[in-house]
């Protein structure tokens, strides 16, 4: 089964807004509200930014928002910091299969 | 505080069956709605979902995989089982437990991760 559609790596600034864009189908993003996002740090577990779409779970720095339109979701980060420097990974409820991950987004803050 | 530990062979042979346990605590297993998942990472590449077990014992396989997985749970130790089997290099991966609650499709907690690595 095909992975959702991640662009490869976003850059910007300290200080800069950023957007992530995760591309499905019908039968996921598009079909669903149930987009979540993940950032990983090096050598870390993945941890949960954002459940259904654009819910903020607790602890979570309202600097990460999230968006659908359509069959891409979105990931924004707002006022970059260094700390936000990792991997992003979106995913979504798909039909059939339950569970699908994006490819991956690095960002690299300059 | 909810916490989720994989443990398991840091190597197995090609061919071999692989077993993983996930200890957890701080929740569970037989509150409805919260489930137990295991997903994978090749090194350098994105997540896998494998395979994930629900408090009344329902177990679901990611379709690519379904031959090779079984997924268990033993409520009374807190614990998830996955084994795979045939294991092959290409298996190689980080491979993590991770809950979800209240019926939500997403993964609140995540364990450590243990790397498997498959070499003769």
């Amino acid at each position: 089964h095909s992975a959702l559609t991640q662009p490869a790596s976003v850059s910007g600034s300290p200080g800069q807004s950023i957007t992530i864009s995760c591309t499905g189908t019908s039968s996921d993003i598009g079909g669903y509200n149930y987009v979540s996002w993940y950032q990983q740090h090096p050598g870390r577990a993945p941890k949960l930014l954002i459940s259904e779409v654009s819910d903020r779970p607790s602890g979570v720095s309202n600097r990460f928002s999230g968006s659908k339109s359509g069959n891409t979701a979105s990931l924004t980060i707002s006022g970059l910091q260094a700390d936000d420097e990792a991997d992003y990974y979106c995913s979504s409820f798909r039909s059939g299969t339950l569970y699908v991950f994006g490819s991956g987004t690095t960002v690299n803050v300059l | 505080q909810v916490t989720l530990k994989e443990s398991g062979p840091a190597q197995v042979k090609p061919t071999q069956t692989l077993t993983l346990t996930c200890t957890f605590s701080g929740f569970s297993l037989n509150t409805h709605g919260t489930r137990v998942s295991w997903i994978r990472q090749p090194p350098g590449k994105a997540l896998e979902w494998l395979a994930r077990i629900d408090w009344d014992d329902d177990k679901f396989y990611n379709t690519s995989l379904k031959t090779r997985l079984t997924i268990s749970k033993d409520t009374s130790k807190n614990q998830v089982v996955l084994t795979m089997t045939n294991m092959d290099p290409v298996d190689t991966a980080t491979y993590y437990c991770a809950r979800s609650h209240n019926y939500e499709p997403l993964f609140d907690s995540w364990g450590q991760g243990t790397l498997v690595t498959v070499s003769s």
